[in-house]
């Protein structure tokens, strides 16, 4: 299986701040991957496929890049809206697997 | 509106079975390859299993834990996605969900998550 190492596992940040999140590939997955974000209670959210496409409707402040093993999730300008835990998850080889998520606190 | 919704789930005893159902709606369900997902208490999210469109085969893949105690399934002609759970485990408990990769004129977008459901296993 393919192994979505994420990190920081944690994150305190300010209103305002920018913030980037990354997940290593054990072994490259092209552009295969989404990052999710899920708030308490809640299913998870689509943000971004394809390593860098926007989900419809999602704000442009969020961004990914990155191909092969490399991705960043990169938010902007952050919100108290935007405090939630966020997981990528890579599709190019099943078993689908997810990393083990960004808890994004307020400071 | 492309649309997910799980149902079905409830306390069961260990050793107990239980079927969830996700009806779905505003897409060409039997084209969609289909996902069950799951989260454990303050845990992060694992694949369950996956079944393929019927004209893929309708073949069917399981995470390692679950093997021969869960079974997927659909029925196209109601837009519903299945899972049969046997031989439930504590450690099974947790909220399931539905997804897939929205797909639509030969291109595929974001992926679609359902609202979950709650399963507890426990005496």
């Amino acid at each position: 299986d393919i192994q979505m190492t994420q990190s920081p596992s944690s994150l305190s940040a300010s209103v305002g701040d920018r913030v980037t999140i990354t997940c290593r590939a054990s072994q490259g997955i092209s552009n295969s991957l989404a990052w999710l974000q899920q708030k308490p209670g809640k299913a998870p959210k689509s943000l971004i496929y394809d390593a860098s496409t926007f989900q419809g409707g999602v704000p442009s402040k969020f961004s990914g890049s990155g191909s092969g093993t490399d991705f960043t999730l990169t938010i902007s300008s952050l919100q108290p809206e935007d405090f939630a835990t966020y997981y990528c998850l890579q599709y190019n080889t099943y078993p689908y697997t997810f990393g083990q998520g960004t808890k994004l606190e307020i400071k | 509106e492309v649309q997910l919704v799980e149902s079905g789930g409830g306390l069961v005893k260990p050793g107990g079975s239980l079927r969830l159902s996700c009806a779905a709606s505003g897409f060409t369900f039997s084209n969609a390859w289909m996902s069950w997902v799951r989260q454990a208490p303050g845990k992060g999210l694992e694949w369950v299993g996956r079944v393929r469109s019927k004209t893929d085969g309708e073949t069917t893949e399981y995470t390692v834990p679950v093997k021969g105690r869960f079974t997927i399934s659909r029925d196209d002609s109601k837009s519903t996605l299945y899972l049969e759970m046997n031989s439930l485990k504590t450690e099974d408990t947790g909220v399931y969900y539905c997804t897939t990769r929205y797909c639509t004129g030969g291109s595929c977008y974001s992926w679609i998550w359902g609202q979950g459901t709650l399963v507890t296993v426990s005496s």
